[in-house]
């Protein structure tokens, strides 16, 4: 079956500092791969997607994320976090053959100190 | 402008009530989403429509029935609400459920049953 982990309930970085967000997930084939990011009360909002090609895909905000087959992960970076990225990040993986379906992972908050 | 709109925003109702969330998009989408994201931010699909037709259906239970009049917009009954239907209930769209395309998300409907 396939699965989504995100193995880091929580995260707080300082402001400034870099981020690293983990997703590892179980599929047979090449999944379709996204980040989401969730702020509080709000809806999803796409940050990055990676279907093939160039395995470094760069997203809204600064955000980029890294498709290792090897290591079925597919881990989100900042090289900088600011305040207004903390929120909750969630990390997908697509199916076609399921007719679009997304699985998610349990998401990530993130906390930003000062 | 908004692209993926849902309403209510909030709704709390008592055990047993019949409600409706009701989507609309306006990106000229074929295929429309309804997820779940129950108290522990666990995102779960629902229901799949393509061009009005089932293609999703997770294990829900019939309680829930998805009503899709055209493309642009897919409603959410639910029957004889019960305390374990309490979430936030996101509805999305993409495009053609052949390919695998990016999602967008709805605000989200927050439910509270009483």
């Amino acid at each position: 079956a396939q699965s989504v982990t995100q193995p880091d309930i929580h995260i707080t970085v300082s402001e400034g500092a870099s981020l690293e967000l983990r997703c590892n997930y179980s599929y047979g084939a090449t999944p379709y791969l996204f980040w989401y990011v969730q702020s509080p009360g709000q809806g999803l909002q796409l940050l990055l997607k990676y279907f093939s090609g160039d395995t470094l895909v760069q997203g809204i905000k600064g955000f980029e994320a890294e498709f290792k087959r090897s290591q079925s992960s597919f881990n989100l970076r900042k090289p900088s976090v600011h305040w207004s990225d903390a929120a909750e990040y969630f990390c997908a993986v697509g199916f076609m053959e399921y007719g679009n379906k997304l699985v998610f992972g349990a998401g990530t908050i993130l906390r930003v100190k000062s | 402008d908004t692209a993926v709109s849902q309403t209510p925003k909030y709704l709390v109702t008592q055990m047993g009530n019949d409600k409706s969330i009701k989507c609309e998009q306006n990106l000229g989408h074929d295929t429309m989403y309804w997820y779940k994201q129950d108290s522990k931010k666990f995102l779960k699909i629902m229901f799949s429509y393509n061009n009005k037709e089932l293609i999703i259906n997770e294990t829900v239970p019939n309680r829930f029935s998805p009503k899709s009049p055209d493309k642009a917009h897919l409603n959410l009954h639910i029957n004889s609400l019960e305390l374990g239907d309490s979430a936030v209930y996101f509805c999305a769209s993409s495009h053609l459920a052949g390919g695998l395309e990016t999602q967008y998300f709805g605000p989200g409907t927050r439910l509270l049953v009483l």
